[in-house]
């Protein structure tokens, strides 16, 4: 099984690009998460989606965009690229009920993106 | 509030000799609290689950407790394979959803 991919696994953008992260699962999950990942920080949450055509800002939403495309796609989008969002990029998917379910989130290898 | 606390930060041990991580939270309406690993350029990997203060799982060789303030991943007779980072997450009800706050991570080296 895939479970949670992601593309593309490294990425080099200038100041002002934009560009967006994708992630698919094959999981039939409702929820879906996009996390960034930070040296000697957490992961923190940028945006979810507890279901198919819902999405909701997480802790740190400022300077990107998301889509949920269908139930197994959730597109991240950066649209004016900035130093400060060099960062690892992950996408979670998790199952049960929406976004009230505690069910454990499983996760993609990572988007490595580095903006000049 | 919300906060886990990951200690320490870096553990290095020999083969075989047996250790402990710490995951400290405060968070309020605890929903469950997750261990996972990850190895270098990949995903968190799921390890285990706890729901409330007592339960204990284990996996080969870890085992993950939970109190009301805390929880442990215990490592018995660690071999190499076992180096990663050990990353804790507690989930909180807030705002409607819920919340997945994860520690900093534990980097473990196992050495032969």
């Amino acid at each position: 099984n895939a479970g949670v991919t992601q593309t593309p696994k490294f990425q080099v953008l200038k100041t002002g690009q934009s560009m967006t992260l994708q992630c698919a699962q094959d999981m039939n999950h409702n929820s879906m998460y996009w996390y960034r990942q930070d040296p000697g920080m957490g992961l923190r949450l940028i945006y979810y989606s507890a279901s198919e055509g819902t999405t909701d800002k997480g802790e740190v939403p400022n300077g990107y965009n998301v889509s949920r495309l269908n139930k197994r796609e959730f597109s991240l989008r950066l649209e004016s690229a900035a130093p400060s969002q060099t960062s690892v990029y992950f996408c979670a998917s998790s199952g049960g009920a929406g976004g009230y379910s505690n069910q454990p989130q499983h996760f993609g290898d990572g988007t490595r993106l580095s903006i000049l | 509030e919300d906060q886990v606390t990951q200690s320490p930060e870096a553990l290095r041990l020999q083969e075989g000799e047996s250790s402990s991580l710490n995951c400290s939270y405060t968070v309020s309406g605890l929903r469950g609290l997750f261990w996972y690993r990850q190895d270098p350029g990949k995903g968190p990997e799921f390890l285990f689950t706890l729901y409330s203060a007592g339960e204990e799982k284990e996996k080969e060789r870890l085992k993950a407790t939970l109190t009301k303030k805390e929880s442990f991943l215990h490592i018995t007779a660690p071999k190499p394979e076992d180096s990663a980072t050990y990353l804790c997450a507690v989930q909180a009800q807030t705002g409607g959803y819920n919340k997945l706050i994860f520690g900093a991570g534990t980097r473990l080296a196992v050495h032969p």
